[in-house]
């Protein structure tokens, strides 16, 4: 069965600092995998996705992830985080019977000024 | 551009009541869809995915009911709500051909069953 950790519950950044955001995935085959953002009371918007090649994934909002098949990792990072940034977020892996998604329990990101 | 709706946004029931909860998408055909229970400071939860009219699958057991009426509308029901039923509900949807996986999400519903 697949099946996502995101081992940090809460993280507390200073804007301007770089953040990554550590995701481990288990699947039995190549995995598909999703970053997700969601802000307080709203759904999920997709940052970026990783489906085969170039490792190193650049999404929205000036996110990237870089996918380790050997650790099986999907960290996301980015240089320079802003207050707007706060928010949860949720690595997802996928590829099952109608594309399923299995979300790990996510990270809140808190940035302080 | 595909856009996916989802009402009420906030809906407050006592305990025992009935429940329908409605999801639409549009600018797309045939999509996979899914419903999903969000419970307070945890991951997502799939309760239910279709793919195609009448076509559900249920994820976990529970108080819950899903259908597909119609290809881009998605239906969650209760015939009798618990106080366990509260979450925040979440629909997507998906490419239902040459899917990779991505799937895209409504604004959610805020059910509080008092």
């Amino acid at each position: 069965a697949q099946s996502v950790t995101q081992p940090d519950i809460h993280i507390t950044v200073s804007e301007g600092a770089s953040l990554e955001l550590r995701c481990n995935y288990s699947y039995g085959a190549t995995p598909y995998l999703f970053w997700y953002v969601q802000s307080p009371g709203q759904g999920l918007q997709l940052l970026l996705k990783y489906f085969s090649g170039d490792t190193l994934v650049q999404g929205i909002k000036g996110f990237e992830a870089e996918f380790k098949r050997s650790q099986s990792s999907f960290n996301l990072r980015k240089p320079s985080v802003h207050w707007s940034d706060a928010a949860e977020y949720f690595c997802a892996v996928g590829g099952g019977t109608a594309s399923k998604l299995t979300f790990g329990t996510g990270t809140r990101l808190q940035v302080t000024l | 551009s595909q856009t996916i709706h989802q009402w009420p946004a906030t809906l407050v029931q006592p305990v025992g009541s009935p429940l329908s909860l409605e999801c639409t998408v549009e600018g797309t055909s045939n999509p996979n869809l899914y419903w999903y229970r969000q419970a307070a400071g945890r991951g997502l939860q799939l309760l239910f995915y279709s793919v195609g009219i009448g076509q559900i699958s249920s994820e976990v057991p529970q108080n819950l009911s899903a259908s597909r009426p119609q290809d881009r509308q998605f239906i969650l029901s209760s015939k009798k709500l618990l106080l366990s039923d509260s979450g925040f509900y979440l629909c997507a949807w998906s490419p239902g051909l040459a899917n990779q996986g991505e799937q895209y999400f409504g604004p959610g519903t805020r059910l509080t069953v008092t």
